[in-house]
């Protein structure tokens, strides 16, 4: 079964409306989670790393002011596109781990945004 | 830096061929990891392996092998008796020792026609 649920698969907003992303870590604790974005036909991309209980790491190039991380507890990390235009359509998916183990990161199953 | 190169952008062949998916990786990490994920239309991300810097023997998993060659820097990927139900867009992957983030290649679309 899914280690990791993402939530929703699935929305589709107006222009100018914030979404939230969740991600959560079902049957472990998750010390660090990733988010990552997909366009269509592209590979995935490295948005951002969050450690629980400190703020996100963001990668080069990405609006942190525009995708706000929150990881406030070992089993959620939200992900909220704020005030989202067409350009912020796109696949994200977040993944999550424990740093203290030798397992590899489980990936949620994404979430298709599409603002109109 | 850390690179992945999937060359081939998309491979089709007919069911029951074997297809081998390449991928070459760039790193100045000594230890480190090496992925493989399938992704479907559905778009979830599938994990198929990892495999760590130290492990160079070939795994072979059902229809599925890996070679992984630390001299060519490459990982490559062959199903055997391929399947409809095989096509998909498969990610070869890297990452730091520590599971820290993952590179991904750009992906390779396969497609198994019947």
């Amino acid at each position: 079964g899914a280690v990791v649920s993402q939530h929703p698969s699935r929305v589709i907003c107006k222009s100018g409306t914030s979404v939230k992303i969740e991600c959560r870590s079902l049957d472990f604790q998750a010390t660090t989670m990733f988010w990552y974005r997909q366009f269509p036909k592209k590979s995935l991309m490295l948005m951002a790393t969050s450690n629980e209980g400190s703020k996100a790491t963001y990668e080069q190039g990405v609006e942190k002011d525009k995708f706000l991380i929150n990881h406030a507890s070992l089993t959620l990390s939200t992900l909220t596109v704020t005030s989202a235009h067409p350009e912020d359509s796109s696949f994200y998916i977040c993944s999550a781990f424990d740093s203290r183990s030798n397992q590899p990161q489980h990936f949620g199953d994404g979430t298709r945004l599409s603002i109109l | 830096a850390q690179k992945v190169t999937q060359a081939q952008t998309e491979i089709s062949v007919v069911e029951k061929e074997d297809v081998t998916l390449d991928c070459v990786y760039e790193t100045r990490d000594t230890t480190y990891y090496l992925f493989w994920y399938k992704q479907p239309p559905s778009g979830e991300l599938v994990f198929l392996i990892r495999r760590n810097s130290f492990d160079e023997q070939n795994e072979i998993s059902g229809r599925y092998s890996w070679n992984f060659q630390k001299s060519t820097s490459s990982f490559n990927f062959t199903i055997t008796a391929s399947q409809v139900v095989d096509s998909a867009v498969y990610f070869c992957a890297l990452s730091g020792y520590r599971d820290d983030k993952i590179i991904f290649g750009k992906g390779t679309r396969l497609h198994i026609l019947p």
